[in-house]
């Protein structure tokens, strides 16, 4: 019954790999994002994607692209990694409550670790 | 562009104190407020939310008032408990799509000795 679901867990690689990281959420949600946490603890958005569609593209390296084949998942592929790009990925969806608002339910987390 | 400030931590506190964690915000428009909390190699929990000015948001024990006039949204508990030890983040979101990110704080990590 996971509402958000990210694969793998852990990811440690060498500089220069490619490697995809994949989100899938069950809860309906029409809306996407990936977010990063650096080693301090900061998260920032990278994207969101709503109805499979790009809508926010942070100031993010063309390293870095987001795949939504349908909208219960948004995969991210990271391209010729660098030591920088170690950190945790989250992934996350949302949904209008009934308040008006917009809440975010995050995955439990991808730790890239890059060697 | 929007920001969330909030009180660097560690924050260390007996159980049974009282909690306060600051949190201002600087944002156009009207956004909605969010507390989440990070418990040790686990993803966020949304732990509550205010979507306008005076409103409240409460979770298990916590809460937090939306105040536009000083543009924050502090976090309380009247008893803290061990299992409270996390990180919590205080965020906003604008209003009018359901696609913004969140804008978020860069956490206070709070630990409750026995």
């Amino acid at each position: 019954d996971t509402a958000v679901s990210q694969t793998p867990k852990y990811l440690v690689t060498q500089m220069g790999n490619d490697k995809s990281i994949k989100c899938e959420q069950n809860l309906g949600h029409d809306t996407m994002y990936w977010y990063k946490q650096d080693s301090k603890k900061f998260l920032k958005i990278m994207f969101s994607y709503n109805n499979k569609e790009l809508i926010i593209n942070e100031t993010v390296p063309n390293r870095f692209s987001p795949k939504s084949p349908d909208k219960a998942h948004l995969n991210l592929h990271i391209n010729s990694l660098e030591l920088g790009d170690s950190a945790v990925y989250f992934c996350a969806s949302s949904h209008l409550s009934g308040q008006g608002s917009y809440e975010q339910y995050f995955g439990p987390g991808t730790r890239l670790t890059v060697t | 562009g929007d920001s969330v400030t909030q009180m660097e931590g560690p924050v260390t506190l007996s159980e049974e104190a009282f909690l306060t964690i600051n949190c201002t915000y600087t944002a156009t428009g009207y956004p909605s407020l969010f507390w989440y909390v990070q418990y040790p190699g686990e993803g966020l929990q949304l732990l509550l939310k205010a979507t306008k000015a005076d409103d409240k948001g409460s979770n298990k024990g916590f809460e937090a008032t939306y105040r536009k006039e000083t543009t924050s949204f502090h976090l309380e508990k009247g008893s803290v408990q061990v299992s409270d030890s996390a990180v919590y983040f205080c965020a906003l979101s604008r209003t009018g799509g359901g696609a913004d990110g969140l804008t978020f704080g860069k956490g206070t990590h709070l630990i409750i000795q026995p």
